[in-house]
């Protein structure tokens, strides 16, 4: 009975790179959300996802940011050409459907690091 | 826009100390509150919660209040102990919406 899991713990990226992160659901759920939190800072919202759609988007950057949530597989967050701002924790949480609040549940995020 | 502010830690307390952790909260409309936790290498856990005015969210002796006059969303807890230990954050959600926006969390730090 796995919660949510996420993977890598710690990514390590020289600028320029691509990182991926992955993010496997709560089993039975279907709606994943991707949040970032910057160094002191809250977490921010960036991407909510449904199996195969992408219902809102409106927290990604507009250029290098990416994700996707296949039929199959976990969901992922790919950031390209990756620059030191980048750095932050990623954090993903998924839910069995709207309404979410006391049903999301948080993986223990990914930390990146951009050298 | 739409945001929340709580108090910068680290907040350090012997145990069975009493516990305050201040949040407040601008919003268009009626927004939902909430307290998450998260404990030293795990995921975020919701802690409490509140929906409307006067609502008071409870969990683990843990309570907080939703005052509207206010804005605020204050954590208190009568007695901690040293599992309390975490980073708790404050959050709110606007009716009808999945989007959960967060303050930048407080380190709350107990010793024996």
């Amino acid at each position: 009975n796995a919660g949510v899991m996420q993977n890598p713990r710690h990514l390590v990226r020289r600028r320029g790179q691509e990182a991926r992160l992955r993010c496997s659901p709560m089993k039975g759920h279907s709606h994943v959300y991707w949040y970032r939190q910057l160094p002191e800072e809250g977490l921010k919202f960036m991407v909510y996802l449904q199996k195969e759609n992408i219902i809102d988007e409106s927290g990604m950057p507009k250029e290098r940011f990416s994700a996707e949530f296949p039929k199959e597989g976990p969901s992922i967050l790919r950031i390209q050409q990756v620059v030191r701002g980048d750095s932050a924790a990623y954090f993903c949480a998924s839910s069995g459907g709207l309404p979410t609040n006391e049903k999301l549940f948080f993986g223990s995020g990914t930390q990146l690091s951009v050298l | 826009g739409d945001s929340v502010t709580q108090m910068e830690g680290p907040v350090t307390l012997s145990e069975e100390a009493f516990l305050t952790i201040n949040c407040t909260y601008t919003a268009t409309g009626y927004p939902s509150l909430f307290w998450y936790v998260q404990y030293p290498g795990e995921g975020l856990q919701l802690l409490l919660k509140a929906t409307k005015a006067d609502d008071k969210g409870s969990n683990k002796g843990f309570e907080a209040t939703y005052r509207k006059e206010t804005t605020s969303f204050h954590l208190e807890k009568g007695s901690v102990q040293v599992s309390d230990s975490a980073v708790y954050f404050c959050a709110l959600t606007l009716h009808n919406t999945d989007k959960l926006i967060f303050g930048t969390g407080t380190r709350l730090q107990v010793f024996p």
